[in-house]
């Protein structure tokens, strides 16, 4: 059964630390998504990728990296976590094929303290 | 300027109401796509309905069903018969071609269905 697979689930983590936030899916897209969620915001978009060793900035990429090392897997690395990053992050993938439907992971929630 | 507008940020209803949720949205492209995703309580992101621009026909999906006035740049997604489990977030999201392949999400609409 095709998939978005995210962990860890739930993480907590000290300022200034690394923080690397995993996503697997096996849906078979070239396309995956970084977003964030926090009140008042809706989604907002961090980091894409249009296949494996592509990483394009979103909206909001400033404190985050990503990485697409493989077709199914797209990682986020917080470098240097802030308090500011505190949110719950959604992984997606998605093609064109699918008419632009965007199917999401289960979402992992951050706490930097 | 925010693109997707839900200018409702909670509703509430009993069950086996109807409820409207609405949305608004800006573009200048031709070719887009909306979408309705609901936020369950376990957190999951689900994918309920979507309207493509180009289509009239009145998008249905089980209970849910839209709305769309294109004129108006508005979509509006209707729940009937609604049940506790359809308590969550439901977000409204914009696909536009010339933006590459990422969604642009509202701020969502929080629902609570009392039994």
């Amino acid at each position: 059964e095709a998939a978005v697979t995210q962990s860890p689930r739930n993480k907590v983590a000290v300022t200034g630390g690394k923080v690397t936030l995993s996503c697997n899916q096996t849906n078979n897209h070239n396309n995956m998504y970084w977003y964030r969620q926090d009140t008042g915001h809706g989604l907002r978009l961090i980091h894409y990728s249009y296949g494996a060793g592509s990483t394009e900035k979103g909206d909001i990429p400033d404190g985050y990296k990503a990485s697409r090392p493989s077709q199914e897997n797209f990682s986020l690395i917080l470098e240097l976590a802030t308090p500011s990053q505190t949110s719950v992050y959604f992984c997606a993938s998605g093609d064109w094929d699918s008419y632009a439907e965007q199917f999401f992971g289960p979402g992992t929630r951050l706490t930097v303290l | 300027a925010e693109k997707v507008i839900q200018v409702w940020s909670t509703a509430s209803r009993q069950e086996g109401e109807e409820l409207t949720l609405d949305c608004s949205y800006e573009t200048s492209q031709v070719l887009y796509h909306l979408f309705w995703y609901k936020h369950l309580l376990s957190g999951e992101m689900v994918f309920l309905i979507r309207q493509t621009s180009s289509s009239t026909a009145k998008e249905r999906s089980g209970r849910y069903s839209v709305v769309f006035q294109k004129s108006l740049k508005s979509i509006s997604l209707i729940i009937s018969a609604l049940q506790p489990d359809d308590s969550g977030k439901y977000f409204c999201a914009l696909w536009e071609l010339a933006m590459g392949y990422k969604l642009t999400f509202g701020t969502g609409t929080s629902l609570l269905v009392d039994p």
